[in-house]
């Protein structure tokens, strides 16, 4: 079944040391987001991929950057995570195609602690 | 700017009630677009449906149905027939269309709870 997935679904890691989380999919998919959601918040939105186009949200913080190797992989990267970045990190993909078929899909999560 | 509105935070039902959640939106956008999606537990967003500014068309798909209409700016969600299983976060979502894909506006969500 085509797919997004996220590895690994549940990743701690210490103040300050970098941490990647990683998002493939199997969809074929030109668009890959990356969202950070907290507890009982909505999903926010950090940045986006079209291609290799890096589309950057103005008020995600430099702390995170992504990077795209390939059309089926997407990596969020945390250079300094802080306590405040704990959260469930959210991939998802979509088409990019004409404006009604463009539908995310989201991968399952991968929850971030910060000790 | 758009905006979406999910003015109930919780809603706990008995198994085999209705219920319905609400969504409001505001846009400034001509053409647009609305969702919803479902969050279990599990914590992956399921997407349900989408429906386009230009269809105002109700739709039902089993227990589920959406009532749209432009008039209210409303997207309400109903299940028929609630079961345990429908327990999650339902999120409703604006769309604003991009050349760079979209870029969606989610309300705050709606925790259901169905008890059995």
């Amino acid at each position: 079944d085509a797919m997004v997935i996220q590895n690994p679904r549940y990743q701690v890691t210490q103040f300050g040391k970098p941490v990647t989380l990683s998002c493939s999919q199997t969809l074929n998919h030109n668009v890959m987001y990356w969202y950070q959601q907290k507890s009982s918040q909505a999903p926010k939105l950090l940045f986006h991929y079209y291609d290799k186009d890096f589309n950057n949200e103005a008020d995600t913080p430099d702390n995170f950057q992504s990077r795209r190797p390939n059309t089926s992989f997407c990596f969020l990267d945390i250079r300094s995570p802080g306590l405040g970045d704990a959260a469930m990190y959210l991939c998802a993909t979509s088409r990019g195609g004409s404006a009604g078929t463009d539908t995310q899909y989201f991968g399952p999560g991968t929850r971030l602690t910060v000790l | 700017a758009q905006k979406v509105t999910q003015a109930q935070t919780e809603i706990s039902v008995v198994e085999k009630e209705d219920v319905t959640l609400d969504c409001v939106y505001e846009t400034r956008d001509t053409t647009y677009y609305l969702f919803w999606y479902k969050q279990p537990p599990s914590g992956e967003l399921v997407f349900l449906i989408r429906r386009n500014s230009f269809d105002e068309q109700n739709e039902i798909s089993g227990r589920y149905s959406w009532n749209f209409q432009k008039s209210t700016s409303s997207f309400n969600f109903t299940i028929t027939a609630s079961q345990v299983v429908d327990s999650a976060v339902y999120f409703c979502a604006l769309s604003e269309m991009e050349t760079s894909g979209s870029r969606l506006t989610f309300g705050e969500g709606t925790q259901l709870t169905v008890n059995p």
